[in-house]
C-alpha cells in the first residue's frame, strides 16, 4: 500500500537548535518525495523535492531508500519556521500525491 | 510566481442544497488541477484529479454523483457538491500543476474553501 507516515504531531524547539521531522514512506516502485510547508493562515506551498537535491531556508532532506524515509532536516532552527509540515509522495508516472499526516513545527524564542 | 485562487474561501449552506467552488490558476493554464479534503487536524486526501476538457478521475471511495467536477477551461475547475449534508462540512483545497514544457510541473495549491453545511 502507499502511505506516507509521519509519526511526530508537534515538534517543539528552541531557536538555534537541530530540527528534524521525520518521514518515512511506502511505495512500491520509485516514488518522487515532497516536502510542503503551510504558515499560520497561508495555502500549503512546496519546500522542497528529493530530485532537486538542494537546500531551500536552510531546510535539506535526504532520500534513504534502504530505510524508506525522507527526513526534513535544519541545524539551527528560526522561530519563523513555525509551520505545519507535510511530506508527500508521488509516483513515477502520475502526479498524485499522497500526503502524510503532518508534522508542526513549534519554534520557541 | 503562480498562483492559484479559490471561490468562496468560506461557505455555510443548508442540508440539502449544492454547492460550487471554483479554482483558477491566475496567471498559467493548468492541463491538470486537483481537488483535496482535509478535516480538522487530518492530512490532505485527495479526492479526484481533473482534466482539462475530459472527465474527472475519482480516487477510491470519492462518490462521482455526490461531488461534480468540471473543467471546462485551463484555468478553472468547479467542483459542485451536490445534495450537501452535514458529514460534507469540510475544508475543501485545489492544486492546480503547470503543464508547460518549460515548468517543474510542480503543483501549485489554492487556499482552500471552508464548507458548513446545517
Amino acid at each position: 500500500a502507499q502511505r506516507v507516515t509521519q509519526p511526530e504531531k508537534l515538534l517543539s524547539v528552541f531557536k538555534g537548535a537541530p530540527v528534524e521531522l521525520k518521514c518515512n514512506y511506502s511505495y512500491s516502485g520509485s516514488p518522487e518525495l515532497f516536502w510542503y510547508v503551510q504558515y499560520s493562515r497561508q495555502r500549503l506551498q512546496l519546500l522542497l523535492r528529493h530530485i532537486s537535491r538542494e537546500s531551500i531556508k536552510g531546510f535539506t532532506a535526504d532520500l534513504n531508500k534502504g530505510e524508506t524515509s525522507f527526513h526534513l532536516k535544519k541545524p539551527f532552527a528560526q522561530e519563523e519556521d513555525s509551520a505545519m509540515y507535510y511530506c508527500a509522495l508521488s509516483g513515477l508516472n502520475t502526479d498524485k500525491l499522497i500526503f502524510g499526516t503532518g508534522t508542526r513545527l513549534q519554534v520557541f524564542p | 510566481g503562480a498562483v492559484v485562487s479559490q471561490h468562496p474561501s468560506w461557505v455555510i449552506c443548508k442540508s440539502g442544497t449544492s454547492v460550487k467552488i471554483e479554482c483558477r490558476s491566475l496567471d498559467f493554464q493548468a492541463t491538470t488541477m486537483f481537488w483535496y479534503r482535509q478535516f480538522p487536524k487530518q492530512s490532505l486526501m485527495l479526492m479526484a484529479t481533473s482534466n482539462e476538457g475530459s472527465k474527472a478521475t475519482y480516487e477510491q471511495g470519492v462518490e462521482k454523483d455526490k461531488f461534480l467536477i468540471n473543467h471546462a477551461s485551463l484555468t478553472l475547475s468547479t467542483l459542485t457538491v451536490t445534495s450537501a449534508h452535514p458529514e460534507d462540512s469540510s475544508f475543501y483545497i485545489c492544486s492546480a500543476r503547470d503543464g508547460s514544457p518549460a515548468s517543474t510541473y510542480e503543483q501549485y495549491f489554492g487556499p482552500g474553501t471552508r464548507l458548513t453545511v446545517t
